[in-house]
């Protein structure tokens, strides 16, 4: 059964802070990684999609690195900020099939 | 472009009762999936399509029919609603099957 995991399932940090997040997936027959961003009363919308191993991504504040040896993908959030308070989900595709398994997310809260 | 829609954004069924949840992309893309969202679990995959005339099952089809006619709509349709069909459904889009564009969401209710 593949299965994904995020851990923490939750994060309080302050305004300024810098946070990271994980994502462990199957090593197996990896395909690729996606980190999605979710906030309230809206709908997933895409950071980042990684395939190869060793990948870094960034947008702005936000970056995500990818271990598919060890099934683990971590997303970094520099100096946080209000308006990064969301859920951030990653999802993990096998083989070359499109299917997407999600994980239950990270819920961040960044406090002014 | 509108990019996902879906309609309606909210829904009471009674059990028993049936309806199709509308989805539809203006972005010419190939792969579109439901997904069901419910407390303390991840999305889940329901039915998906990679292109039109083409369907197949995703995590969790049982009670749930889709078409693809089209490659801009990909309704949902339940047949014959359960409490247990209570969630929220949303739909996506995706030009490659890989970064996905989801829709608003729709609210569903079966009492």
């Amino acid at each position: 059964i593949l299965n994904v995991e995020q851990s923490p399932q939750s994060l309080h940090v302050q305004e300024g802070d810098s946070t990271n997040f994980t994502c462990s997936f199957p090593s197996s027959n990896f395909y690729a990684l996606h980190w999605y961003r979710w906030e309230t009363a809206k709908s997933p919308e895409a950071l980042f999609v990684m395939t190869l191993n060793g990948d870094e991504k960034k947008k702005g504040r936000i970056s995500a690195t990818l271990n598919t040896k060890e099934g683990y993908s971590y997303l970094y959030i520099k100096g946080s900020q209000p308006e990064d308070s969301a859920t951030y989900l990653c999802a993990f595709s096998a083989g070359n099939n499109r299917k997407l398994i999600w994980g239950l997310g990270t819920s961040l809260a960044v406090n002014p | 472009n509108a990019g996902v829609t879906q309609t309606p954004k909210f829904q009471v069924l009674k059990t028993g009762q049936s309806m199709t949840l509308q989805c539809a992309q203006d972005m010419n893309h190939e792969y579109m999936s439901w997904y069901r969202q419910d407390p303390g679990m991840g999305l889940r995959l329901i039915h998906y399509s990679v292109g039109a005339g083409i369907t197949d099952q995703g995590e969790v089809p049982n009670g749930y029919n889709v078409s693809r006619s089209t490659t801009e709509d990909f309704p949902l349709r339940l047949l014959s609603a359960a409490p247990s069909q209570t969630s929220v459904y949303f739909c996506a889009s995706s030009l490659t099957g890989m970064k996905q564009f989801f829709g608003p969401g729709t609210r569903l209710t079966v009492l």
